[in-house]
């Protein structure tokens, strides 16, 4: 088991540039959640998704998008980057709710 | 939005001490409590889950207890190495109307010095 990948583990972006970071997991978790990791802040919730189909918002959703339409996948989009989007990226999974988080290993993102 | 509070903010021991870190959290409608180990360029890893109240868990030299009635949970490292410094997480799943969150403190970060 890969348990749960990210792609990129770097990313540069201007201001107002658009993408998407991946994540997908193989362990068949219906849970799973985007996070960042700021200094002095800790993990903060972006989206959840408690099933394919299913997302909502976490603590702080502005300026992303998630959509997951299959169990493996929960792709994150930044809209129109700002650099007060700059921060590590980490995706997690779990079984069910309140079960342990398996992490991805995290995207550092740059917008300059 | 939930407070999930964790002192101290960092903690410097030398190697074979004992020592230990609070988490504390809200105590109404709560479900689990869990603690991460978050080594430095690495991506945190579950430690404990916790959802009883008077829950004691233990994983070699490290061992947890939850208290959900006053909110709190104790992480204890028995006889520090160097191998124990990271950034200690603790989250809490609390079950609200807006939606069932993990929420995480801001993390203990530990120095075992030789």
């Amino acid at each position: 088991n890969a348990g749960v990948t990210q792609t990129p583990k770097f990313q540069v972006l201007k201001t107002g540039q658009s993408m998407t970071l991946q994540c997908a997991q193989d362990m068949n978790h219906e849970y799973m959640s985007w996070y960042r990791q700021d200094p002095g802040m800790g993990l903060r919730l972006i989206h959840y998704s408690v099933g394919a189909g299913i997302t909502d918002q976490g603590e702080v959703p502005n300026g992303y998008n998630v959509s997951r339409s299959t169990t493996e996948d929960f792709p994150l989009r930044l809209l129109s980057a700002a650099p007060s989007q700059t921060s590590v990226y980490f995706c997690a999974s779990s079984e069910g709710r309140g079960d342990t988080q398996y992490f991805g290993p995290g995207t550092r993102l740059t917008v300059l | 939005i939930l407070n999930v509070e964790q002192s101290p903010q960092s903690l410097h021991v030398q190697e074979g001490d004992s020592t230990n870190f609070t988490c504390s959290f809200p105590s109404s409608n709560f479900y689990a409590l869990h603690w991460y180990r978050w080594e430095t360029a690495k991506s945190p890893e579950a430690l404990f889950v916790m959802t009883l109240n008077g829950d004691e868990k233990k994983k070699g030299r490290i061992s947890a207890t939850l208290n959900t009635k006053e909110g709190y949970s104790y992480l204890y490292i028995k006889g520090s190495q160097p191998e124990d410094s990271a950034t200690y997480l603790c989250a809490c799943y609390i079950l609200t109307g807006g939606g069932n969150k993990l929420t995480f403190g801001t993390g203990t970060q530990l120095k075992v010095e030789l």
